[in-house]
């Protein structure tokens, strides 16, 4: 079972508010991964870091999207001004790297 | 670029029957291969993994899946589907280097009826 912890469960925004979700990995796993679930079930990967450093962020991320895995603290992802659009299930991962991707329940953001 | 067809959008299987949920995946190299399943409102769970090796591959709850390189399949195989695996399945992929990040096929929604 994954111990990938992720808070809040459920977020409420209206438009042009920030949203801001954390994550914590589980124990040993340097990699750590934000994916985008919408509503037809479409995963769109956002941002994954190694040891806090960024891997690879999408496009989207570098505009309105900011993210971090600081040591020693939880990671996060933050939108800055929320759009309809952005309402979906966020989903953290993490891993050992080339290996297996263990999933947090997610946070289920709404934007009104 | 990768790419992952699930091409049963849904299924429907009564229970105690056999299912088989498919998976074909394009890749220049063969990926990791991993079977996800999503039940109402939560996370995603680990059902199996392939690596490389025996091309038959058992997971948790009584699943198998086969690795196909010539087909460029993955599919998922349970013999006695039980009610409570209704659910979304998801076959992902992902390459040995660069940003490990998965790639996912649309999902099968599997309802199971008495």
């Amino acid at each position: 079972n994954s111990k990938v912890i992720q808070t809040p469960r459920y977020l409420v925004k209206g438009q042009g508010q920030k949203a801001k979700m954390r994550c914590i990995p589980e124990k040993g796993h340097p990699v750590v991964f934000w994916y985008q679930q919408n509503k037809n079930n479409e995963f769109k990967f956002l941002i994954n870091f190694q040891n806090q450093e960024v891997l690879q962020q999408i496009d989207m991320t570098e505009k309105r999207f900011s993210a971090e895995c600081p040591s020693n603290s939880p990671c996060s992802l933050e939108i800055q001004s929320s759009e309809a659009g952005d309402s979906a299930l966020y989903l953290c991962a993490s891993s050992l790297g080339t290996d297996t991707q263990y999933f947090g329940p997610g946070t289920r953001l709404l934007v009104l | 670029a990768q790419s992952v067809t699930q091409p049963d959008a849904r299924v429907t299987v009564s229970e105690g029957a056999s299912l088989q949920l498919r998976c074909k995946y394009s890749s220049s190299v063969t990926p990791y291969l991993f079977w996800y399943v999503q039940y109402p409102r939560q996370g995603l769970q680990l059902l199996l993994k392939y690596y490389s090796g025996d091309p038959v591959v058992q997971g948790v709850n009584g699943f198998e899946a086969e690795f196909s390189k010539s087909n460029s399949s993955f599919h998922l195989r349970k013999a006695s589907v039980h009610w409570s695996d209704s659910a979304v399945y998801f076959c992902a992929v992902s390459l040995n280097t660069g940003n490990y990040k998965y790639v996912f096929g649309a999902g099968t929604r599997l309802k199971v009826i008495a």
